[in-house]
């Protein structure tokens, strides 16, 4: 079964750090672009950033650059967000997503909560 | 970067009713357009890519079309099941932009 598990959130305060994981499972992990979307509460989805499947091409949102870091550890198959400067309009859920059976997010995590708040 | 605006923000009608949601780029993206559904408090699903290909076990009453910048989810005979807010993507290079959403509700 392809799955994606998503881990890491909680609560920080503004100007904090948090680092997110993707463990992924069922599929070809290290032939496949990843990608990290969001959602405030009540709020519609925002795509944050994406990794090409060795790494090394990383894109970002403009809300996020300079802020964010996207990795992946193909070996475990796991892919990070290392958010750095939180701010309260961070705070999401963060879902994993990749494009498996099309080039659009067939699948998705479950989502990590982020609570970005003093 | 390209904007994707959906239009309604939001719809009801009534079961059995044809409804339409509107998706516009604001410059052509081929057909690099995907919709996702998510039901409240749920991960959203994937519906349809490629504009027009509904992903496998998508009940046939959903369809898309369009090509360019003018894009469209169609419900052929709404369900209750159907309640939900729709999402266009687009896909054809970064940022992969979401439109806004259309809240789709039950009369």
């Amino acid at each position: 079964e392809v799955q994606l598990v998503e881990s890491g959130g909680g609560l920080v305060q503004p100007g904090g750090s948090l680092r997110l994981s993707c463990a992924a499972s069922g599929f070809s992990f290290s032939s496949s672009w990843m990608h990290w979307v969001r959602q405030e509460p009540g709020r519609g989805l925002e795509w944050v950033s994406r990794i090409d499947s060795g790494g090394g091409s990383r894109t970002y949102a403009d809300s996020v650059k300079g802020r964010f870091t996207i990795s992946r550890d193909n070996a475990k198959n796991t892919l990070f967000l290392q958010m750095n400067s939180l701010r309260a309009e961070d705070t999401a859920v963060y879902y994993c997503a990749v494009p498996y059976f099309s080039n659009a997010f067939d699948i998705w995590g479950q989502g990590t909560m982020v609570t970005v708040s003093s | 970067d390209i904007q994707m605006t959906q239009s309604p923000s939001s719809l009801s009608a009534s079961v059995g009713d044809r409804v339409t949601i509107t998706c516009r780029a604001s410059q052509g993206i081929s057909n690099y357009l995907a919709w996702y559904q998510q039901k409240p408090g749920k991960v959203p699903t994937f519906l349809i890519h490629d504009a027009s290909t509904l992903q496998s076990g998508v009940p046939s009453r959903f369809s898309g079309s369009g090509f360019g910048t003018d894009f469209t989810l169609t419900i052929s005979n709404l369900q209750p099941e159907d309640v939900a807010t729709y999402y266009c993507q687009k896909y054809d290079s970064a940022p992969l932009t979401f439109g806004g959403g259309t809240k789709v509700e039950i009369k």
